[in-house]
């Protein structure tokens, strides 16, 4: 059975840099792309970008500026780096594995999703 | 970015009741429309893929529909364990959007 676990902090100072790893069990992260999604209350839910199992990555041009995906497959993870941060990431940020079919992509597994909040 | 939009925001409905729930994209998407459910401190869970397509183990109740621009999730019966709110999501291009959900609340 596929599980992903986020870890990372829950707390970052404004201006400071999110990082959060997403562990993968039950499968090999290889083959698959993951992907970042998060949840806040005033912008519902917001796709923040893929990486593939070889490192090619597409963003979110919103985020982009600030955002940066790796993948470790040694490790069986993947992790997510956002720069700069404001009171407006604070959110619930989840991993995601991304399901394709010859007709369209989806969010198959999901992490439970962890809390990070920016504030001093 | 394509913006997706549902309707109603929510709704209340009793245990037994037909459920439809509409997502309108803002530009063409072909069938490339997602379903997901989610509960309250829950990650969302994908219910339906490719507009109509169920996703393994979901049960037989959830439907999809739709095609373009207009998209329909029909509960047929609502089960007890059904009052969610759902979202809908579409993978034609990037950025992959999501539509504001539909709380499904218990009259």
């Amino acid at each position: 059975q596929v599980q992903l676990q986020e870890s990372g902090p829950g707390l970052v100072k404004p201006s400071e840099t999110l990082s959060l790893t997403c562990i993968v069990s039950g499968a090999s992260i290889s083959n698959y792309y993951w992907s970042w999604i998060r949840q806040s209350p005033g912008k519902g839910l917001e796709w923040i970008g893929y990486i593939y199992y070889s490192g090619s990555s597409i963003y979110n041009p919103s985020l982009k500026s600030r955002v940066t995906m790796s993948v470790d497959t040694s490790k069986n993870q993947f992790s997510l780096k956002l720069t700069s941060v404001t009171a407006a990431d604070t959110a619930v940020y989840y991993c995601a594995r991304v399901g394709c079919t010859s007709a369209v992509c989806y969010f198959s597994y999901w992490g439970q999703g962890t809390l990070v909040t920016a504030s001093s | 970015d394509i913006q997706m939009t549902q309707s109603p925001s929510s709704l209340s409905v009793s245990v037994g009741d037909r459920v439809t729930i509409t997502c309108r994209a803002s530009q063409k998407i072909n069938s490339y429309l997602n379903w997901y459910q989610q509960k309250p401190g829950k990650a969302p869970k994908l219910l339906i893929y490719a507009a109509s397509s169920l996703q393994s183990g979901v049960p037989s109740r959830f439907s999809g529909s739709g095609s373009t621009t207009d998209f329909t999730l029909t509960i047929s019966s609502l089960q007890p364990e059904d009052f969610a709110t759902y979202y809908c999501e579409q993978s034609y291009t990037t950025p992959w959007t999501f539509g504001q959900g539909t709380k499904v609340e218990i009259k």
